[in-house]
């Protein structure tokens, strides 16, 4: 199994283009979730879903759109990329039952200039 | 809302001392907890976790932790440290709400 995986792992956007980031979990997980990391700030939650066809807000949901059409996939896009948005984004995904236990994809690192 | 907060947010130290990093939460009602390690330009993985019985949680690399409820706290040790162990460490806790809230995370540098 790859477990989570996401793609691109590097981009840089010019501010105001747009682009969408890709998770995909190879576990039949039912929540997956999407957070940024900043340096002193920790892991910030943006939008997560909770089952194919769903998705809710998190911490930090402005600028971002999420879908997930299909349970393997959560896609987070961005519409118009701002420099605030230079981040390392993480997707996790968990079974959603029991200890609610998150695995961790490898990461992308977005560039807004 | 949960909330979790981590202190010494930087810590270095040398090869074979002791290491522990403090880990607070505010939520009221059962709880999940875990403590996350993110190696240099890795991932996040997981170190251990608690979700009940003994309090005294042991996970992978000689890590452990120690649940106390009464001081809300999931605290993170480790007798002797190794080089390997340089990495930003997470605590998270689960209020039963299918998130987790994470700390602000503690940088370790471990000098050979």
């Amino acid at each position: 199994n790859a477990g989570v995986t996401q793609t691109p792992k590097f981009r840089v956007l010019k501010t105001g283009q747009s682009m969408t980031l890709l998770c995909a979990q190879d576990m039949n997980h039912e929540y997956m979730y999407w957070y940024r990391q900043d340096p002193g700030m920790g892991l910030r939650l943006i939008h997560y879903s909770v089952g194919e066809g769903t998705t809710a807000k998190g911490e930090v949901p402005d600028g971002y759109n999420v879908s997930r059409l299909k349970k393997q996939n959560f896609l987070l896009g961005l519409e118009s990329a701002a420099p605030s948005q230079t981040s390392v984004y993480f997707c996790a995904s968990s079974t959603g039952t029991g200890v609610h236990e998150q695995y961790f994809g490898p990461g992308t690192r977005l560039t807004v200039t | 809302a949960q909330s979790v907060s981590q202190h010494n947010h930087h810590v270095i130290l040398s090869e074979a001392a002791s290491l522990e990093l403090g880990c607070n939460y505010s939520y009221g009602g059962t709880v999940n907890l875990f403590w996350y390690v993110q190696y240099p330009g890795q991932h996040l993985q997981l170190l251990l976790k608690y979700f009940s019985g003994d309090p005294l949680v042991k996970g992978i690399k000689g890590f452990e932790a120690e649940f106390i409820k009464s001081k809300f706290s999931f605290n993170l040790r480790k007798p002797s440290v190794q080089w390997s162990d340089t990495a930003e460490y997470f605590c998270a806790v689960n209020g039963g709400n299918n998130r987790l809230a994470f700390g602000k995370g503690n940088q370790v540098v471990v000098i050979p």
